[in-house]
């Protein structure tokens, strides 16, 4: 059974202080690893999509990477705009079409 | 371009009653997903349809149907609503253009069951 956990639960950080967020996985015959922002009371919003081990993508204050059992969304001097929850999602081989999501991680930065 | 659109936006029904969320796409993608999201539960797969015609379980699609209309169009419907569909749906597309997979989403159907 595929599966995606995302650690820590929750994070609070002052504006300006960089950290990761992780997202490690079990899948069968990886195809794509997802990061998503979502704001309350909004779908998700397509960040990346990683492939393979040791590939990057950025967007603004925003890297993701990828390793064969993890991916770490790194957050460089975040704004209070960044508050959001981040939300990773495994794209697998096997079994049905669709993403298996982790149960994402609830970011605050304070001004 | 609208991107994926859903209504209702809210609903409340009564266990029982029955209905049918709407989700459209203008992105010309082959492929579309119900997904529901619950509070400390990630989203989790109802149904998908990788083509028009076609139509497949994910993890969670007991007390639901669906229908691949069109290319465009995907519905979910609920035949005889209970409290546990109380959740917040989510419609996504999907399409892979010069090897690169995108899954976008709707802004999302909020259902409550009473």
């Amino acid at each position: 059974e595929d599966q995606v956990t995302q650690s820590p639960e929750a994070l609070r950080l002052q504006e300006g202080e960089s950290s990761s967020l992780n997202c490690s996985y079990t899948v069968s015959g990886l195809r794509g690893l997802f990061w998503y922002r979502q704001d309350p009371g909004k779908g998700p919003e397509f960040l990346f999509t990683l492939y393979s081990a040791g590939e990057e993508k950025e967007k603004e204050r925003l890297k993701a990477t990828l390793t064969k059992k993890e991916s770490f969304l790194h957050i460089t001097a975040p704004k209070p705009e960044d508050s959001a929850t981040y939300l990773c999602a495994a794209h697998s081989g096997g079994g049905a079409d669709g993403l298996t999501f982790g149960k994402g991680t609830h970011l605050i930065i304070q001004p | 371009n609208a991107g994926v659109t859903q209504t209702p936006k809210f609903q409340v029904l009564k266990t029982g009653q029955s209905m049918t969320l709407q989700c459209a796409q203008d992105m010309n993608h082959n492929s579309m997903y119900w997904y529901r999201q619950d509070p400390g539960m990630g989203l989790r797969l109802i149904y998908y349809s990788a083509s028009e015609g076609t139509t497949d379980k994910g993890e969670v699609p007991n007390g639901y149907n669906v229908s691949r209309l069109n290319k465009r169009e995907f519905s979910l419907r609920l035949e005889s609503a209970a409290p546990s569909q109380t959740s917040v749906y989510f419609c996504a597309s999907s399409a892979q253009l010069a090897g690169v997979y995108e899954q976008y989403f709707g802004p999302g159907t909020r259902l409550t069951v009473t």
